[in-house]
């Protein structure tokens, strides 16, 4: 168990609807990061949080938002869903503070989105 | 141009043997770190290793050791003594610069290992 807690495991929707995922980091973690795993894209970066602030932004589509609140913990938020947003999801946490390049991030167990 | 490349889409060994995951890397930073992580059927990402660029010698956690040749921008996984449970898919990634916050993981492709009998 990584300490990072993702609700919810699984996710069924239909097309054009939208949907939240939500992550809590480790205890202690500041830095939130949200990865997507797709068959056809690998495991792509989204968009990092650190302590409430917006950090470091990936391919993440416009209908996409996030949002990390003052009790640290995520919400990434999906909007006019597409098939091709099937996907897992995965929230990661590290400690990410000051320039120490050795920490690692802990990955959560992922929300599988399926969108029909 | 890819910045991790891992060409064993999949890879077979057998029980208690050792096997290399290979992982070749482009950065022009002078900064940065290797990580590999195992994902297991049950899609959760494990992490199994780190290297940072200025560390002298390569990483070993339990069965798992880096082979880190910086001059040829490889960072191969070496498990020992391979285990059923070692049958997972294996993925190298970077970390480029240390500002410490802003600090996304690139994947590869991943390798997928499967341990016989």
């Amino acid at each position: 168990d990584s300490g990072v807690t993702q609700t919810p495991k699984h996710l069924i929707t239909a097309t054009g609807q939208r949907v939240t995922l939500r992550c809590s980091p480790r205890s202690g973690d500041l830095s939130v990061y949200w990865y997507q795993q797709s068959l056809d894209q690998g495991l792509q970066f989204l968009i990092q949080y650190y302590n409430g602030e917006e950090r470091a932004k990936g391919n993440i589509l416009e209908r996409f938002s996030a949002q990390q609140f003052p009790d640290l913990h995520s919400e990434l938020n999906l909007s006019s869903l597409e098939l091709g947003d099937s996907a897992l999801y995965f929230c990661a946490s590290s400690v990410g503070v000051g320039a120490q390049d050795s920490y690692e991030q802990y990955f959560g167990p992922g929300t599988r989105l399926t969108v029909t | 141009a890819q910045k991790i490349t891992q060409t064993q889409p999949g890879m077979f060994v057998q029980e208690k043997e050792a096997v290399t995951l290979d992982c070749t890397y482009d950065t022009s930073d002078p900064s940065y770190g290797l990580f590999w992580y195992k994902q297991p059927s049950s899609g959760e990402m494990i992490f199994l290793i780190y290297q940072g660029s200025y560390d002298q010698q390569n990483a070993t956690e339990g069965r798992y050791s880096l082979n880190f040749q910086k001059a040829r921008k490889s960072a191969n996984l070496v498990i020992s003594a391979s285990q059923l449970g070692d049958s997972a898919m294996y993925f190298c990634a970077m970390r480029e610069g240390t500002t410490g916050t802003a600090s996304k993981l690139t994947f590869g492709t991943g390798t997928r290992l499967q341990v016989t009998l």
